[in-house]
């Protein structure tokens, strides 16, 4: 079946220094969605991407879908501590609605 | 928009209880809803799909008899797990999506579920 890997499994940074996680699938993705939990919540929606090459931009996140819509990644510029969390990679196997995720990326900011 | 609430947030009980969840969408329909458990510092593992009026579509490896999924209405589903035991424990998110394909899914705020 398929499968999303996601690298790396930790990152710490000290405050004001860039963050990245990328994020492989095993098979095309029609789309690729990206969500962040907090410590003691629940994920929350972040961006989608289609397109084959998609980048889209929120503030300091940068999110790019790759050309043959295989990997994405997330990059986060000047981290804060308010970026703390673990950031969770999801695509959808086939038309069923379901997302697959992966194992997530978890960011340790130092103020 | 795109509010789920998820009830309760901790449950903590003895071992042969059955525990109910809830799912709810409060501002949309939700013809689809989704079941996960989440071990502390893991991923989320999709358990099931919830499918308003009809049978639950249980991932591989779901005991279905133990976890038991009712999605009667279009903005409530809801996860019982029957008989539980202390390896039942864990934290469970539901997730719903608005009509159409590719949407995102909006997660409840989970529940904690410790057995003793």
């Amino acid at each position: 079946g398929q499968q999303v890997m996601q690298i790396p499994q930790y990152q710490h940074v000290q405050e004001g220094e860039d963050f990245t996680t990328y994020c492989n699938s095993s098979t095309t993705l029609s789309n690729i969605q990206w969500y962040k939990q907090r410590p003691g919540g629940h994920p929350v929606f972040l961006i989608q991407l289609v397109k084959s090459g998609e980048v889209k931009k929120q503030k300091r996140l940068t999110f790019q879908f790759g050309e043959a819509k295989k990997n994405s990644s997330l990059h986060i510029t000047a981290t804060q501590t308010t970026d703390v969390g673990t950031y969770f990679c999801a695509g959808p196997p086939g038309n069923t609605g379901k997302l697959i995720f992966g194992q997530g990326t978890t960011l340790q900011v130092k103020p | 928009g795109a509010v789920v609430s998820q009830h309760p947030s901790w449950v903590i009980c003895k071992s042969g209880t059955s525990v109910k969840i809830e799912c709810r969408s409060l501002d949309f329909q939700a013809t689809t809803m989704f079941w996960y458990r989440q071990f502390p510092k893991q991923s989320l593992m999709l358990m099931a799909t919830s499918n308003e009026g009809s049978k639950a579509t249980y991932e591989q490896g779901v005991e279905k008899d133990k976890f038991l999924i009712n999605h009667a209405s279009l903005t409530l589903s809801t996860l019982t797990v029957t008989s539980a035991h202390p390896e039942d424990s864990s934290f469970y998110i539901c997730s719903a999506s608005e009509v159409g394909l590719s949407q995102p899914q909006h997660f409840g705020d989970g529940t904690r579920l410790s057995i003793l």
